[in-house]
């Protein structure tokens, strides 16, 4: 069972675009909504992360876009940069018996071509 | 480095030997979290610890695997008798105590078990 789906499961954008990655979700007890960034041989890092009481935050190039009643999150990554090749993953989380655990997407390869 | 390390990075082993993996959280974070990542997948949840108390456990963490955080610092986590499908990249993360908001995961590098 895949509490949340990700796609594109890969993206090829040219510099200075706009990358788009989704995320939808199922369990409504969700109520964090991080994305990770991982570089080949790293561990994933926070990128952004967005609560279900507001609908967009923004950080630099990365906006991320929330949408309650469809249970659908996205990533937007303006003026992308061939830094920012990497696998970025959606994630959802809730607190549960102090527990915090993040249930991740399956990734998405963004390939960024100068 | 006052992130989350973890040893060794790489781990090769044959099949039906035991390995330990070692994560180093950082200072004062007092959760502790392993996921497994298999290739072209997302980080899965394992086991979560509160301090040296384990709270949580995946239905993925089978018998053969057991984790422990003696003292609540750094955690090990053990799997025995390994099978080719233990193939995977081990992650840990750590966070500090829960507080009014929601804290960050700080995931380490990860150990890559390859099972011949």
């Amino acid at each position: 069972q895949q509490q949340v789906k990700q796609s594109p499961q890969s993206l090829i954008v040219q510099k200075g675009g706009i990358s788009i990655i989704n995320c939808a979700y199922e369990n409504t007890a969700f109520d964090y909504f991080p994305w990770y960034q991982q570089f080949p041989g790293k561990g994933p890092a926070l990128l952004i992360a967005i609560r279900p009481d507001v609908s967009e935050k923004k950080e630099g190039r990365f906006t991320i876009s929330f949408n309650k009643s469809a249970k659908q999150f996205s990533l937007h990554i303006m003026d992308s940069q061939p830094g920012d090749s990497a696998t970025y993953f959606c994630a959802a989380s809730m607190v549960q018996g102090g527990s915090e655990k993040l249930v991740f997407g399956k990734g998405t390869k963004l390939t960024v071509n100068p | 480095d006052t992130g989350v390390s973890q040893d060794p990075r790489h781990k090769i082993t044959k099949r039906g030997q035991n390995v330990t993996f070692r994560c180093d959280p950082i200072s004062e974070h007092n959760r502790l979290y392993w996921y497994r990542q298999t290739l072209g997948q997302g980080p899965e949840f394992l086991t979560y610890f509160q301090n040296e108390a384990q709270l949580e456990k995946s239905r993925l963490l089978s018998d053969r695997f057991s984790a422990e955080r003696p003292k609540g610092s750094f955690s090990t986590l053990e799997i025995q008798r390994t099978e080719q499908g233990d193939s995977a990249m081990y992650l840990c993360a750590s966070s500090p105590a829960p507080g009014l908001g929601r804290d960050e995961q700080f995931f380490g590098p990860g150990t890559r078990l390859t099972v011949l």
